[in-house]
C-alpha cells in the first residue's frame, strides 16, 4: 500500500518569507508526527496529532511554526516569517493506533532559507 | 535534558563481523524501546522494537538487548553487510505517551 507521502520534497525559500509542508499520512493512521532534522542533528520532535484529540504542540520551537491536520488525514506544517536556522529536513510521520508503536515516514522536505 | 542518548555519533565495522550500537535512557517511564534506520535522503524506516516486559528480541541478523536496571539497550547486528550502512535511531516511548523521543543517532559504516 501507499505510505507517507511529503510534498514539497525541496523547497528554498527567502528569509522572511511563509512557507507551507504538506503530508499525506498512510490511510487509516490515527497518529500524526512532525520532526524536525537539523545538518548532522538527531530528529528533533515538533508536534503530534492523535485523532481528535487536541494536538501535542510541545515540541513546536517558537510561535513561528504551527500545523493543522484536517479530517483526520492531510496535515499541514507552516513556517511563517522563515529564519535561516529553520533550514532543516522537516519529516512527518504516521502511526496506528493499535498493536506496535513503531511510526512510518515520509521521505521528508528539505527547506533551505537563503 | 536529553532523555534518550547514543554516545557514540560513529562506528565502523568490517563486513561479516558483529556491529553493537548502544543507547541509554533516563526516564524510568519508557516502556517501549525502538530502533530506526536511516539512509540518506530518505526518512527513518522501522528496525525493531522490545517492550519493558523483555530483555531480548531477535529478528533476523537483528537482536535488541534491554538492560532496564542500567537504563540501557543496544542493538547487535550479525553478520554485518554493507549494506546494513546506514545512521540508527534508537526511541524510546512511555505507556499512553503517544509519542516517542528519538536519539540523536549512531552512523554505522560497514566495510568490505
Amino acid at each position: 500500500g501507499a505510505g507517507v507521502s511529503q510534498s514539497p520534497s525541496n523547497k528554498v525559500t527567502e528569509k522572511g518569507k511563509d512557507v507551507e509542508l504538506r503530508c499525506d499520512p498512510i490511510s487509516g493512521h490515527t497518529a500524526l508526527y512532525w520532526y524536525r532534522q537539523s545538518l548532522g542533528q538527531g530528529l528533533e520532535f515538533l508536534i503530534y496529532f492523535q485523532g481528535n484529540s487536541a494536538p501535542d504542540k510541545s515540541g513546536l520551537p517558537s510561535d513561528r511554526f504551527s500545523a493543522e491536520r484536517t479530517g483526520g488525514s492531510v496535515s499541514t506544517l507552516t513556517i511563517q516569517r522563515t529564519q535561516q536556522e529553520d533550514s532543516a529536513v522537516y519529516l512527518c510521520a504516521s502511526r496506528n493506533n493499535g498493536g506496535m508503536r513503531e511510526q512510518y515516514f515520509g521521505p521528508g522536505t528539505r527547506l533551505t532559507v537563503t | 535534558d536529553q532523555q534518550v542518548k547514543q554516545n557514540s555519533p560513529s562506528l565502523s565495522v568490517q563486513e561479516g563481523r558483529i556491529s553493537i550500537l548502544n543507547c541509554d535512557y533516563t526516564n524510568s517511564m519508557f516502556d517501549y524501546f525502538l530502533w530506526y534506520k536511516k539512509y540518506p535522503a530518505e526518512g527513518p524506516t522501522f528496525l525493531i522494537s522490545i517492550s519493558s516486559i523483555k530483555d531480548k528480541n531477535e529478528d533476523g541478523r537483528f537482536t535488541v538487548f534491554l538492560n532496564k536496571s542500567a537504563k540501557h539497550l543496544s542493538l547487535h547486528i550479525v553478520p554485518s553487510q554493507p549494506g546494513d550502512s546506514a545512521v540508527y535511531f534508537c526511541a524510546a516511548s512511555a505507556l499512553n505517551a503517544g509519542k516517542s523521543t528519538f536519539g540523536d543517532g549512531t552512523t554505522l559504516t560497514v566495510k568490505p
